[in-house]
């Protein structure tokens, strides 16, 4: 079946640092593809999306591009700050359901 | 807009017990709640989807009469877990998706359930 795998954490990064979560997936079809993050006691949000190949997802200076040659979805963020301490998950859309990766914990240091 | 609420956030129940947890949409109205469920380091896992007014749909190698979800209004749907058991302790989260055409699933903040 569909799967999501996404790189083990924690990631611990100082302020202002370039970030990269890798994410790849498996799947039968061309599903649409997410990033969600979680903050301290609060649910999950969706971040960005891309629903075909070469798509760019943007939001928050975070983006992330639709691989479809090397089934990836990488999160990146240039410059990332303390307030972007979270989980983030990778995801994908498989009839309607949403499998998850296991989610990458990320702790930013001032 | 599109809050997602869970009540309660922590619930302690002894073994044999059952108990129920509830999600609501605050400001929109859910055609289909899903509910997850989450263990330590792990990925959510699905549990089941349900449409108001109709029976929930399982994933398989999930006990529908253990894990009886109830979408009765467009705002609010329920699990209860039925005589839990100490491997039933996890985290469960649900979430919502309004009409037609929308795709985008909104999450509530979760429960944590310890079964003792």
């Amino acid at each position: 079946g569909d799967s999501v795998t996404q790189m083990e954490g924690p990631v611990t990064l100082s302020e202002e640092a370039f970030l990269t979560i890798n994410c790849t997936y498996t799947a039968t079809g061309y599903p649409s593809l997410f990033w969600y993050v979680q903050y301290p006691g609060e649910g999950l949000q969706l971040l960005l999306k891309a629903t075909k190949a070469d798509d760019k997802g943007s939001n928050k200076g975070f983006e992330a591009t639709y691989r479809k040659e090397t089934t990836s979805f990488h999160l990146e963020k240039g410059s990332v700050q303390v307030s972007d301490s979270a989980v983030y998950f990778c995801a994908l859309s498989d009839e309607n359901k949403l499998i998850f990766g296991t989610g990458t914990r990320l702790q930013v240091f001032p | 807009g599109a809050v997602v609420s869970q009540h309660p956030s922590r619930v302690i129940c002894k073994s044999g017990t059952s108990v129920k947890i509830e999600c609501r949409s605050l400001d929109f109205q859910a055609t289909t709640m899903f509910w997850y469920r989450q263990f330590p380091k792990q990925s959510l896992m699905l549990m089941a989807t349900s449409n108001e007014g109709s029976k929930a749909t399982y994933e398989q190698g999930v006990e529908k009469d253990k894990f009886l979800i109830n979408h009765a209004s467009l705002t609010l749907s329920t699990l209860t877990v039925t005589s839990a058991h100490p491997e039933d302790s996890s985290f469960y989260i649900c979430s919502a998706r309004g009409g037609s055409g929308t795709y985008e699933q909104y999450f509530g903040p979760g429960t944590r359930l310890t079964v003792t």
